[in-house]
């Protein structure tokens, strides 16, 4: 069973200052896909950022990347010039679509709880 | 285009009872998903449905049911409720499967007493 891993259930940061999320997971598989969903006090979970495996380039998103290192099975995200609406809970996900059925079942990590401080 | 909406947004029952959650997807997506957020367990899946039929389930027992009707419309019940199913409960809906980006409504939040 693929897992996912994430070490810092708190971080804070200064406006416009930069940060990393930190994210790991298990798997045998070798392709599947990876995500960073943000999840502020309203409840609704968003998309932040998305990563093939089979890509080799980290995906980027305006003010968010990653740092994906398949060997390392580590998947961290970083957020630049941080500003006071990025204060959110922060959720690694991984989702293998051939393993489950062709499906679209999320594992999730535990979470980071992100503080941006003015 | 309207996202995924989620009714009731809060619900009170009592242990025993059985509730039912309704979603509806964003249109056009024919993939409905179901999670339960938790303090001490985070996030799980519960079931996946695609095309009215379910394509994966979680690890939660057959008191947890759900359906999906040919709108793409979703429920989900649970029957029997217990004190520690006291939890948020997540929909989210997709065209498709696979990297086709998972939109997420704004959740039941579900207190048994």
């Amino acid at each position: 069973a693929q897992t996912v891993t994430q070490s810092q259930p708190e971080m804070s940061v200064q406006e416009a200052e930069t940060v990393t999320l930190s994210c790991t997971y298990d798997t045998s598989e070798n392709n599947y896909y990876l995500f960073w969903y943000k999840q502020p006090p309203s409840r609704q979970m968003i998309l932040v950022i998305r990563q093939e495996a089979y890509k080799q380039q980290n995906a980027t998103e305006n003010r968010f990347s990653v740092n994906f290192q398949k060997a390392a099975k580590s998947f961290s995200l970083k957020i630049s010039d941080s500003q006071l609406g990025d204060t959110a809970m922060y959720f690694c996900a991984f989702m293998n679509p051939v393993v489950n059925n062709a499906g679209n079942m999320l594992t999730f990590g535990g979470g980071t709880r992100l503080m941006v401080k003015p | 285009k309207a996202g995924v909406t989620q009714t009731p947004r809060y619900l009170i029952k009592t242990r025993g009872q059985q509730v039912t959650l309704s979603c509806s997807p964003i249109s056009g997506h024919r993939s409905v998903s179901w999670y339960q957020q938790t303090p001490g367990q985070g996030l799980q899946f519960l079931f996946e449905y695609f095309s009215e039929t379910q394509r994966n389930k979680g690890n939660f027992p057959g008191r947890f049911s759900g359906r999906q009707f040919s709108n793409s419309r979703s429920e989900m019940n649970v029957s029997t409720l217990e004190l520690g199913d006291s939890a948020l409960y997540l929909c989210a809906s997709s065209i498709t499967t696979g990297f086709s980006p998972l939109h997420f409504g704004n959740g039941t939040r579900l207190t048994v007493t």
